[in-house]
């Protein structure tokens, strides 16, 4: 059964530092892998998406990594501001794509202080 | 264009009564999910939709919990009757083709 854990489950930067939040899977064979951001209250929503081919994505301030055969994804956030305080989720999508079925992580809630 | 539209967004209902929650996905979408995000952990699937058959229910509770989506557009998830264990948020997604989950805000349920 494939288990998703996110490390840590809370951090709080000052404003302007560098972050990267880490998301380890138990099974690699994953379809694919997606960072989402979810604000209090609100839906999550997709930040990137990595396929299982991919190495890395990169979006603006975000760069996400994946290493499929050591179950790990990392997402780095450069230059960290009070608008990215928020919960960040990783999820994987098991293999077969068919079924889409993402399993996520618990979460890092992240606290950036102006 | 509109997102996934969800409501209540907000019920709280004391243990045994029924409740329900609705979602509109996003025009042209024809997978469809909802899920159970318990306060601090991940969002688990219950339940998702290709148009308007059920084809992942394995997680969903069918002694207290059904779902459906008629006509392959709107969906409902009942609880009934509710108990303690059922407070949570319930998100409803939707997807076209091979792209991402769209999220709708979510049902945050408290249950008394």
């Amino acid at each position: 059964k494939q288990e998703v854990t996110q490390i840590p489950a809370a951090l709080s930067v000052p404003e302007g530092e560098n972050l990267v939040l880490n998301c380890s899977f138990t099974d690699s064979a994953i379809y694919n892998l997606q960072w989402f951001r979810q604000d209090p209250g609100k839906g999550l929503t997709s930040l990137l998406l990595i396929q299982s081919s991919q190495r890395e994505q990169t979006s603006g301030r975000l760069n996400a990594s994946l290493d499929k055969s050591s179950g790990r994804s990392t997402l780095y956030i450069a230059a960290s501001q009070p608008g990215d305080s928020a919960t960040y989720l990783c999820a994987v999508n098991d293999y077969g794509g068919a079924t889409n079925k993402l399993i996520f992580g618990t979460g890092t809630l992240l606290a950036v202080q102006p | 264009e509109a997102g996934v539209v969800q409501s209540p967004r907000y019920k709280i209902i004391e243990k045994k009564q029924p409740v329900a929650f609705w979602c509109n996905p996003i025009s042209g979408h024809n997978t469809l999910y909802w899920y159970r995000q318990n306060l601090g952990q991940g969002p688990e699937l219950l339940i998702r939709y290709e148009n308007e058959e059920a084809v992942d229910d394995s997680q969903l509770p069918k002694d207290r919990f059904s779902a459906e989506r008629l006509k392959g557009v709107d969906s409902t998830l009942k609880i009934q009757p509710a108990e303690l264990g059922d407070s949570a948020v319930y998100l409803c997604a939707s997807r076209q083709g091979w792209d991402t989950q769209y999220f709708g805000p979510g049902t945050r349920l408290t249950v008394l």
